[in-house]
């Protein structure tokens, strides 16, 4: 089943680029990997999510390898707004699950 | 904006009692998942809807749990019998369809006393 593995946790000085590794080594080759990020006792909000290619929006970028068994999340200029939980997904198998895991908590430091 | 919206936000209730909690998905949402998440722990996968076919229910974990959603919209999960283990944050998710981005609601935060 895919699954993902992500960081404990990180430390990011703020205005630094916050740079989060994602291992999905066993992602289907017609899955996304989508990330979120959680504060607490808030849902999980939606930042980026790719295929094959690279992808930047206002919140992040997000840089997939040519294999596609590993990712980045770039917070370009981390804020301390940015400190949460974040969330590399990819769904498991060919059903419908979804699998989160633990995370990584980042935390922007002042 | 509209969005999942959640009710109750937060629900504590005794050991052995029924429980319902609802989901509103955003309007033309055509997917719809339940999640639960304890303390410090990630996301467990409960149940997802898409559109008019037959939930996926592979994810609950006993048969004290069900759901329903109404006219592809709406949606209850409701659980029988509550447990102490059964406390935690219950999430629902929408999307416009099985492959794209989930949006979530805030949950709700069940306490079985």
């Amino acid at each position: 089943d895919a699954k993902t593995t992500q960081p404990p946790s990180m430390d990011c000085a703020e205005g630094r680029a916050a740079n989060l590794p994602c291992n999905h080594s066993t992602i289907s080759g017609n899955e996304y990997v989508y990330w979120y990020r959680q504060i607490h006792s808030q849902g999980p909000q939606y930042i980026i999510h790719g295929l094959k290619n690279n992808e930047t929006n206002e919140m992040a970028s997000l840089i997939i390898t040519e294999d596609r068994k590993s990712s980045t999340l770039i917070l370009p200029h981390a804020t301390l707004r940015d400190t949460a939980v974040y969330y590399c997904i990819v769904r498991v198998a060919a059903g419908n699950q979804f699998y989160f895991g633990t995370g990584t908590s980042l935390t922007v430091i002042p | 904006g509209a969005g999942v919206s959640q009710s109750p936000s937060n629900k504590v209730t005794e050991k052995g009692k029924d429980v319902e909690l609802r989901c509103d998905p955003i309007s033309g949402h055509t997917a719809l998942y339940w999640y639960r998440q304890s303390l410090g722990q990630g996301l467990e996968f409960l149940i997802y809807f898409q559109g008019n076919s037959a939930p996926d229910k592979s994810g609950l974990p006993s048969d004290r749990f069900s759901a329903e959603r109404t006219g592809g919209s709406v949606s209850t999960l409701t659980i029988q019998r509550t447990q102490q283990e059964d406390s935690a944050v219950y999430l629902c998710a929408s999307s416009r369809d099985r492959d794209q981005p989930q949006h979530f609601g805030d949950g709700t935060r069940l306490s079985i006393l």
